[in-house]
């Protein structure tokens, strides 16, 4: 069985502050790729940052990492020097890459960002 | 044009009505998808086409009907909704590593759907 967990449902931050977004998953799968989203108010998920369960090292994308910890099943992500424009919803998604998975997504954490 | 659109981006239908979504998209990807959102709720994966045949179909009621006619083009056929149907439904689309599996999706901006 899958399962993602994302226990933050919202969080306030201060503008230009570093934020980090918690995720943790389960799966019985040996390869499997992690993702986030991030979704505006406007409806249209956007893609932010990849991570494949072989990735040795932890996947960056501008502002955007990903801190990996495979053996705590941790995915978080970091936003760095946070804007107002991050202020969203943010999912973490899962899936498992053998053929009986598919990919599923957390609950969401909604981010609020203070000018 | 933008890489995945969808139309209409707002519906209010009758449960006996029956409707069509559509979704289109431009970045040349083998895999299209369909999701379902609801509110204070995962979003979730309804049906999934890869190279137009349908790899992945979520238990979803027989009411919801999808159809890929190409990879370009996926249609969410309604008929006979219920109230609880109402929702956000997404579409996306990725490039397919082989059964439906896939690096990243683009999503559309979604249909929002009311069932009265």
């Amino acid at each position: 069985a899958q399962k993602i967990t994302q226990t933050q449902p919202g969080m306030f931050v201060q503008e230009k502050e570093a934020v980090t977004l918690d995720c943790t998953y389960d799966t019985s799968d040996q390869s499997y790729g992690l993702f986030w989203y991030k979704q505006p108010s406007s409806g249209e998920m956007i893609f932010l940052i990849y991570q494949g369960s072989y990735d040795e090292q932890n996947a960056t994308e501008g502002r955007y990492s990903l801190n990996f910890q495979k053996a705590r099943k941790s995915a978080n992500l970091v936003i760095s020097a946070s804007q107002l424009g991050d202020s969203a919803m943010y999912f973490c998604a899962m899936e498992g890459y053998s053929s009986a998975s598919k990919i599923i997504f957390g609950s969401g954490t909604r981010l609020s960002i203070r000018p | 044009e933008t890489g995945v659109t969808q139309t209409p981006r707002h519906l209010v239908m009758g449960m006996t009505n029956k409707k069509s979504l559509k979704c289109e998209q431009h970045l040349g990807h083998n895999a299209m998808y369909w999701y379902k959102q609801s509110a204070k709720k995962p979003l979730e994966l309804m049906f999934v086409y890869s190279l137009e045949e349908r790899v992945e179909n979520n238990s979803v009621p027989s009411r919801f009907s999808p159809e890929c006619p190409n990879s370009s083009h996926l249609f969410l056929h309604l008929h006979t909704l219920q109230p609880e149907d109402s929702a956000l439904y997404l579409c996306a689309s990725s490039q397919d590593l082989g059964q439906g599996h896939s690096y990243e999706q683009y999503f559309g901006p979604g249909t929002r759907l009311t069932v009265t």
